[in-house]
């Protein structure tokens, strides 16, 4: 079955900017989704289709995706922002809807 | 506003069944592909199982196959998850989601999602 490989942790100071990775064989040809999580909450749609943003989410999520890695970019980092982030793609595999392990984003 | 709602959690001893339901409101429920997608404590995000608009299509993680089925009920706008078998590690958060299509595919990603009713498998 596909594997999504991410980073266990990142951190970053406030106003600054922050990039999770999420890797995959040749990624590039699907199409990722990210998911925000904060504690004891459910987690949210931040980015769809590789770079597209749900309405509500601020410009300063973005996304990318190339070769065999995808990258959730959030730029000027708030104390808000604190939270897991998965990655997730669709494979025609047996496991067809994968995440990653998620991403613990510490904002320092 | 949409709103999913799941019930039906509880203590269950291994082997015994359990069945999970969501109640989805704000949006048109048979427009779109629903799904259950699960947490164990302190884990990531395993996706369990879909369902297309009109049932048509429907897929399941291998970790649940042959013991789990998904259903819906269209007139009730409620979503179903029937769990047969239960082991100690189908302990989790069960999250009932929405997908953004009609069908169970590549363009599958979840837009809402409830807070979740969770399950634990023990004697």
């Amino acid at each position: 079955s596909y594997v999504l490989t991410q980073p266990p942790s990142v951190s970053v100071a406030p106003g600054q900017t922050a990039r999770i990775t999420c890797g995959g064989n040749n990624i590039g040809s699907k199409s990722v989704h990210w998911y925000q999580q904060k504690p004891g909450q459910a987690p949210v749609l931040v980015v769809y289709d590789d770079s597209d943003r749900p309405s509500g989410i601020p410009e300063r999520f973005s996304g990318s995706n190339s070769g065999n890695t995808a990258t959730l970019t959030i730029s000027r980092v708030e104390a808000g922002d604190e939270a897991d982030y998965y990655c997730q793609v669709w494979d025609s595999s047996s496991d067809p809807v994968v995440f990653g392990g998620g991403t613990k984003l510490t904002v320092l | 506003e949409v709103q999913l709602v799941e019930s039906g959690g509880g203590l269950v001893q291994p082997g015994r069944s359990l069945r999970l339901s969501c109640a989805a409101s704000g949006f048109t429920f048979d427009d779109y592909a629903m799904h259950w997608v699960r947490q164990a404590p302190g884990k990531g995000l395993e996706w369990v199982s879909g369902i297309s608009w009109n049932s048509g299509s429907i897929g399941y993680a291998d970790s649940v196959k042959g013991r789990f089925t998904i259903s819906r009920d269209n007139a009730k706008n409620s979503l179903y998850l029937q769990m047969n078998s239960l082991r100690a590690e189908d302990t989790a958060l069960y999250y009932c989601a929405k997908d953004r299509g009609s069908e169970v595919g590549s363009g599958s990603c979840y837009n809402y999602w409830g807070q979740g009713t969770l399950v634990t498998v023990s004697s």
